[in-house]
């Protein structure tokens, strides 16, 4: 009955390779997001999606792209790794509060090694 | 803007001290404001947080935090650390809005070492 889920666990590869990171939440939230922890423990939000739009888009390489299915799912897709996108990475839910207030939900990472 | 500010980047205490992580925080409205707790090779872990209500916060694992709005802090305590305490801590702040979906703003982090 986990609340936010990601597979793989653990994803490595080597450079030039297309990747897919899968995220999964039962909470019934309308609102997913992408967080990349760098090595220095700094978390930076990627994407978000509110009912399958994208309504924060922060500056990252259009190699990243996100995909929501549905409200449940939002995944991840890396085309031409790189070697400095190693790094774990997170997905997230929340609920929109009428007051606008929310808490986010975190899955329990990725980490992504690219040779 | 929102932003947030770890004040320590490391702390360190004795098993069975207080433990205070600090955080001071600037929003354009009234924010919510979060601790997660990120345990060496592990996920994200919510430790509590603050959403208008009662200005002190419990939180899991014996932990608390207050809201000080004069002051724009919202440090972190614990009575006394236990050697599991050990670990990387980040406090948050987050604005949202009607149409949802949230900026949500994470510090540095703190990392908290407990020597026995």
């Amino acid at each position: 009955d986990t609340a936010v889920s990601q597979t793989p666990k653990y994803l490595v590869t080597q450079m030039g390779n297309d990747k897919s990171i899968k995220c999964e939440q039962n909470l019934g939230h309308d609102t997913m997001y992408w967080y990349k922890q760098d090595s220095k423990k700094f978390l930076k939000i990627m994407f978000s999606y509110n009912n399958k739009e994208l309504i924060i888009n922060e500056t990252v390489p259009n190699r990243f792209s996100p995909k929501s299915p549905d409200k449940a799912h939002l995944n991840l897709h890396i085309n031409s790794l790189e070697l400095g996108d190693s790094a774990v990475y997170f997905c997230a839910s929340s609920l929109s509060l009428p007051d606008g207030r929310e808490t986010q939900y975190f899955g329990p990472g990725t980490r992504l090694l690219v040779l | 803007a929102q932003s947030v500010t770890q004040l320590d980047s490391h702390v360190s205490v004795s098993e069975g001290t207080p433990v205070l992580l600090r955080c001071n925080y600037s929003s354009s409205y009234s924010p919510s404001l979060f601790w997660y707790v990120q345990h060496p090779n592990k996920g994200l872990q919510l430790l509590l947080k603050y959403t208008s209500a009662a200005t002190l916060v419990k939180g899991i694992n014996g932990f608390e935090a207050e809201f000080k709005k004069s002051e724009t802090s919202f440090h972190l305590t614990k009575p006394s650390a236990h050697m599991s305490d050990a670990a990387e801590y980040f406090c948050v702040v987050s604005e949202g809005g009607n149409t949802g979906g949230f900026k949500t703003i994470f510090g540095a982090g703190t990392r908290l070492f407990v020597k026995a």
